[in-house]
């Protein structure tokens, strides 16, 4: 199976800052990469496919780059909403896979 | 409104079986891709496996960790997927989640997205 992992584990930042979260796969995905927000209690949100894709009705701060096996998700100016935790998931091979979380809080 | 209620969860002794259900609707059901994903307490996601629509043979994949004991299945005439659950053990307590996953188009690609999540339904399984 493809292996994830996300760096960093978790961050502390503050409203307006800007917010990079790094995933990288044990092996190439091509642009088979996703990125979910999910907020405590919450069931998790799809915010960016295909790598770079934003999903409807998500804010533009939200931005996703990469290809083949290290991605990026950037929060431009990072909003009191945003904080939660941020997964990245491929689904290159048939077992669609998650990375461990990056959680953003406040600092 | 696209909407997914999963069931079946609660109580369950180590060595039982469980049947988790997932109902859609707002969407046509029957075009649908479903995933299961759950999340331990205080963990992160694990994907458990996915069924796809009959367009595409309706054919299931499995993570490791399910494979052998976890088996998904689909009624597109009830809008309903099942995720039968057996030889549980201790580490599948979790929230388990139903998933539309459906097939994005970019470029000349399709990529797969969970684009639309229940809200999980608990399974404990403890003596």
């Amino acid at each position: 199976d493809i292996q994830m992992t996300q760096s960093p584990s978790s961050l502390s930042a503050s409203v307006g800052d800007r917010v990079t979260v790094t995933c990288r796969t044990s092996q190439t995905v091509s642009s088979y990469l996703n990125w979910y927000q999910q907020k405590p209690g919450k069931a998790p949100n799809l915010l960016i496919y295909a790598a770079s894709n934003l999903q409807t009705g998500v804010p533009s701060r939200f931005s996703g780059s990469g290809f083949g096996t290290d991605f990026t998700l950037t929060i431009s100016s990072l909003q009191p909403e945003d904080f939660a935790t941020y997964y990245c998931q491929q689904t290159y091979s048939t077992v669609f896979t998650f990375g461990p979380g990056t959680k953003v809080d406040i600092k | 409104e696209v909407q997914l209620v999963e069931s079946g969860g609660g109580l369950v002794q180590p060595g039982r079986s469980l049947r988790l259900s997932c109902t859609g609707s707002g969407f046509t059901f029957s075009d649908s891709g479903l995933s299961w994903v759950r999340q331990a307490p205080g963990k992160g996601l694990e994907w458990v496996g996915f069924i796809r629509n009959k367009a595409y043979g309706g054919t299931t994949e499995y993570a490791a960790s399910a494979k052998g004991r976890f088996t998904i299945s689909r009624d597109d005439s009830e809008s309903i997927a099942y995720l039968q659950m057996n030889s549980l053990k201790t580490e599948d307590t979790a929230l388990y989640y139903c998933i539309r996953t459906s097939l994005y188009n970019y470029g000349s690609r399709s990529y797969y997205t969970l684009d639309y999540w229940g809200q999980g339904t608990l399974v404990t399984v403890s003596s």
